[in-house]
Formats: structure tokens, C-alpha cells, sequence
């Protein structure tokens, strides 16, 4: 099982749409969860940082964490083309910070 | 935010040479670093943690002698890609946490190097 696991995609969305990506954890004692967004040929960009169980909203975007399920998710209200991208969920271990796959984010103007 | 440089951004190199990417933190002292590589269209690939004044430590599958880092100073942290083969090629990149923040925040990315070996 690898550590960090998310859906490749690509997902495909209208804009407008809500975008939702979605990430599952391995690791119990993972303590911190972050979402970046990278661009093609670009170097990850940090959009997230979510702590504790709950809601944490930022504009058009919410971070979801379930520590009981491992699972944190990402939401992108109104999306946008601009906001085409490969999205990353990243945890922190003991000290390692792991990365996920990416999903690949499509918004279809 | 915290700023982390790397350099160079792209580097063509002839088969058999080495090259080096610097990783700087600009703004704070970062005793690890992170090296990461990235093929097209795939995830980003933990390589090895560099810590500063002592040995890395790389990840299954990274060949040691092939990658070498070193982390001189708490800014700077280095790779050197030696003896390049064309299967090197791939986008390189750095990354930090700031300590003065605590164990467990987000990690700060360097610009990347695109490195083509001809």
C-alpha cells in the first residue's frame, strides 16, 4: 500500500463546476496535511495546510480532514480553467514528507 | 512565505559529465533539505534528505555514489549528478521547512532544474 494515495485522474469538470480531489493516508501518526497545486514544468505551489479533524476554508477553496478514515480532501468551488493543474496531497510523518500521486485537474471552460 | 532558490533552472549536459544543482534557503536556516525527481507526468519522487553537517539519507532505489549531496551550510544544500546517462534526464527540485516554525509545517519549493543529458 503506498503511503499517500490519490485518484490519477484526469477529472474533468465544468467550469464553474465544484471540483472535488480526495487523498488517503496510511500512516496513523501523521500529524500534518497539505495541498499543493503544480503546473506543468512548474514546481509545486502551496495552496493548503489543514491540521485537525474538520473544515478549513481559504476563498473558493476547503481542505476536509478525517483523521478516523485517513482521508482529506480538497474542494474548489466556481472552478476555473486557470485552475487546470495536477493537484499533490502531501503528509508529514515522523519527518518525511510524503507526496501523493497527483490528480490531474481539468476545468472545461 | 519562506523563499527556497535553486539553480540552475535548465542545464544541458553531455553524456558522461557531471553536473551540480544548488538548493538555497534565502530567508532561513534550513538544517534539512529534500531532493526530489520528476518524470514527465509522474509524481514527485522523494530521492534523498539532506542534512546539514552530516550524510544524507537516500531512499531505496537511489544510488548514493550517483547523487551526491552535500549540505555545507544551513542555506545551502547541493546534488551533483555524476557520470550523466540520458536516463538522468528529468526535472530535479529542492525543497526545505522552515524549523523556526515548528516540526510539522509546509515545505517550501525551489524553482526546479530541467536536466537534459545528450
Amino acid at each position: 500500500q503506498k503511503e499517500v494515495e490519490q485518484n490519477s485522474g484526469p477529472l474533468s469538470v465544468p467550469e464553474g463546476a465544484i471540483a472535488s480531489l480526495n487523498c488517503t493516508y496510511s500512516d496513523r501518526v501523521s500529524q500534518s496535511f497539505f495541498w499543493y497545486r503544480q503546473y506543468s514544468g512548474k514546481s509545486p505551489e502551496l495552496i493548503m495546510s489543514i491540521y485537525s479533524n474538520g473544515d478549513k476554508e481559504d476563498g473558493r477553496f476547503t481542505a476536509q480532514l478525517n483523521k478516523a478514515s485517513q482521508y482529506v480532501s480538497l474542494l474548489i468551488r466556481d472552478s476555473q480553467p486557470s485552475d487546470s493543474a495536477t493537484y499533490l496531497c502531501a503528509v508529514t510523518g515522523t519527518y518525511k514528507y510524503i507526496f501523493g500521486t497527483g490528480t490531474r485537474l481539468k476545468v472545461l471552460a | 512565505g519562506a523563499v527556497v532558490s535553486q539553480h540552475p533552472s535548465r542545464v544541458i549536459c553531455k553524456s558522461g559529465t557531471s553536473v551540480k544543482i544548488e538548493c538555497r534557503s534565502l530567508d532561513f536556516q534550513a538544517t534539512t533539505m529534500f531532493w526530489y525527481r520528476q518524470f514527465p507526468k509522474q509524481s514527485l519522487m522523494l530521492m534523498a534528505t539532506s542534512n546539514e553537517g552530516s550524510k544524507a539519507t537516500y531512499e531505496q532505489g537511489v544510488e548514493k555514489d550517483k547523487f551526491l549531496i552535500n549540505h555545507a551550510s544551513l542555506t545551502l544544500s547541493t546534488l551533483t549528478v555524476t557520470s550523466a546517462h540520458p536516463e538522468d534526464s528529468s526535472f530535479y527540485i529542492c525543497s526545505a521547512r522552515d524549523p523556526g516554525q515548528g516540526g510539522n509545517t509546509e515545505a517550501f519549493f525551489g524553482q526546479g532544474t530541467r536536466l537534459t543529458v545528450v
